[in-house]
């Protein structure tokens, strides 16, 4: 099993441009989330879902857009590249109910410049 | 709005010394989940606490769930150079099990040999 892969690794975008990270898992995992990290502030939930074509906001979901049409892809969309989106981000996946916890992928760090 | 803290955000200690991170919740919590993040890795599962005061043990580590499921905390007995790193609390949003996660802002543990 490789677990959650999260490409690119490395990605410099302009302000303005838009890109979609790339996230899959072969767990067959029924929960899956985007997160990003910031120095201090933990990590913070952009969106999750909980199934093939269910999808919800998390604390901080603007300027990113997700769909979910299989169980193994989780993509995150983002719009229109802006410096405050400079950040690290982790997709992550869970069996789901019944206690089990979140596996991350190894994340992908983001700077727009 | 529901929110995870944890104390100290920071905490440098001795080699062979102990280390305590706390955790506390807004609301009380369904279950209390902990990651740990190396620096430069990703977050990785360490256990989920459910009942009311529960006590779990994984070698050095102990971690427990207060009464009124509001606060947990995590104790490493006699610390070695392999604990360095953040470790983060997190707990469900709402009263659901949804798989959405709210994260602490991690307390990133050094340790001097």
């Amino acid at each position: 099993n490789a677990g959650v892969t999260q490409t690119p690794k490395f990605q410099v975008l302009k302000t303005g441009q838009s890109m979609t990270l790339q996230c899959a898992q072969d767990m067959n995992h029924e929960y899956m989330s985007w997160y990003r990290q910031d120095p201090g502030m933990g990590l913070r939930l952009i969106h999750y879902s909980v199934g093939a074509g269910i999808t919800d906001q998390g604390e901080v979901p603007n300027g990113y857009n997700v769909s979910r049409s299989t169980t193994e892809d989780f993509p995150l969309r983002l719009l229109s590249a802006a410096p405050s989106q400079t950040s690290v981000y982790f997709c992550a996946s869970s069996r789901g109910r019944g206690g089990y916890g979140y596996t991350f992928g190894s994340g992908t760090r983001l700077t727009v410049v | 709005g529901q929110q995870v803290m944890q104390i100290p955000q920071y905490q440098h200690v001795q080699e062979g010394e102990d280390f305590t991170t706390y955790c506390n919740s807004s609301t009380t919590l369904s279950n209390i989940q902990w990651y740990k993040q190396r620096p430069g890795g990703h977050p990785v599962f360490l256990i989920q606490l459910v009942k009311s005061g529960e006590v779990k043990k994984q070698k050095r580590l102990t971690f427990q769930f207060g009464e009124a499921k509001k606060n947990s905390s995590l104790h490493i007995t006699a610390t070695q150079t392999t604990d360095v790193g953040t470790y983060f609390c997190a707990g469900p949003y709402g009263s659901s099990n949804t798989g959405k996660l709210i994260f602490g802002q991690g307390t990133t543990l050094q340790v001097k040999p």
